[in-house]
């Protein structure tokens, strides 16, 4: 069975540093993979996303990942972050296209604070 | 582009009543949409999966006869909890999936339930 874990709960930065965010993933084949990013209170919204090709994506909101294969690793990143940037990050997953099914399975998250 | 909405943002209703949650995507067809819960810091939990005109299917553990769950057309959805009790109480989202959008699941503002 698929499954995704964050093995990072909290993270506490300072604005304008540097942020990384790990995901990994257990899966029988490539799957797509999706970084969201969630406000208290509110739904999900989409970052990124990884299906096929070049393995480093960009995303809205200046985040950007990398896929790498042989670690099963999809990891978030942003340069320099911002206040506005506080918020729960969720790692998924995805059979890819022609796959049976198509339910995302969901990293634990994991909650980004920032110092001013 | 890829947007879903959700009715109402928030609910409180008494024990034994029924709540209905309206999803709707509003510039695609969604084909496929799914409902979450989600409790406090935690990771989203999948309930079922809605195919426009067919029955949903529901994880495992989550009751079909609580938890009735409509598809009727290609942009709404709809979530009936029925005699909630308090421990219906949480944040319900959901999400939409259509052929057009790569496989990728757009999320509503979420739900927040509560049953006094």
């Amino acid at each position: 069975a698929q499954s995704v874990t964050q093995p990072d709960i909290h993270i506490t930065v300072s604005e304008g540093a540097s942020l990384e965010l790990r995901c990994n993933y257990s899966y029988g084949a490539t799957p797509y993979l999706f970084w969201y990013v969630q406000s208290p209170g509110q739904g999900l919204q989409l970052l990124l996303k990884y299906f096929s090709g070049d393995t480093l994506v960009q995303g809205i909101k200046g985040f950007e990942a990398e896929f790498k294969r042989s670690q099963s690793s999809f990891n978030l990143r942003k340069p320099s972050v911002h206040w506005s940037d506080a918020a729960e990050y969720f790692c998924a997953v995805g059979p890819p296209r022609g796959a049976a099914g198509n339910k995302l399975t969901f990293g634990g998250g994991t909650r980004v604070l920032v110092k001013p | 582009g890829a947007v879903v909405s959700q009715h109402p943002s928030w609910v409180i209703c008494k024990s034994g009543t029924s709540v209905k949650i309206e999803c709707r995507s509003l510039d695609f067809q969604a084909t496929t949409m799914f409902w979450y819960r989600q409790f406090p810091k935690q990771s989203l939990m999948l309930m079922a999966t809605s195919n426009e005109g067919s029955k949903a299917t529901y994880e495992q553990g989550v009751e079909k006869d609580k938890f009735l769950i409509n598809h009727a057309s290609l942009t709404l959805s709809t979530l009936t909890v029925t005699s909630a009790h308090p421990e219906d109480s949480s944040f319900y989202i959901c999400s939409a999936r259509g052929d057009g959008v790569t496989d990728t699941q757009y999320f509503g503002p979420g739900t927040r339930l509560t049953v006094l």
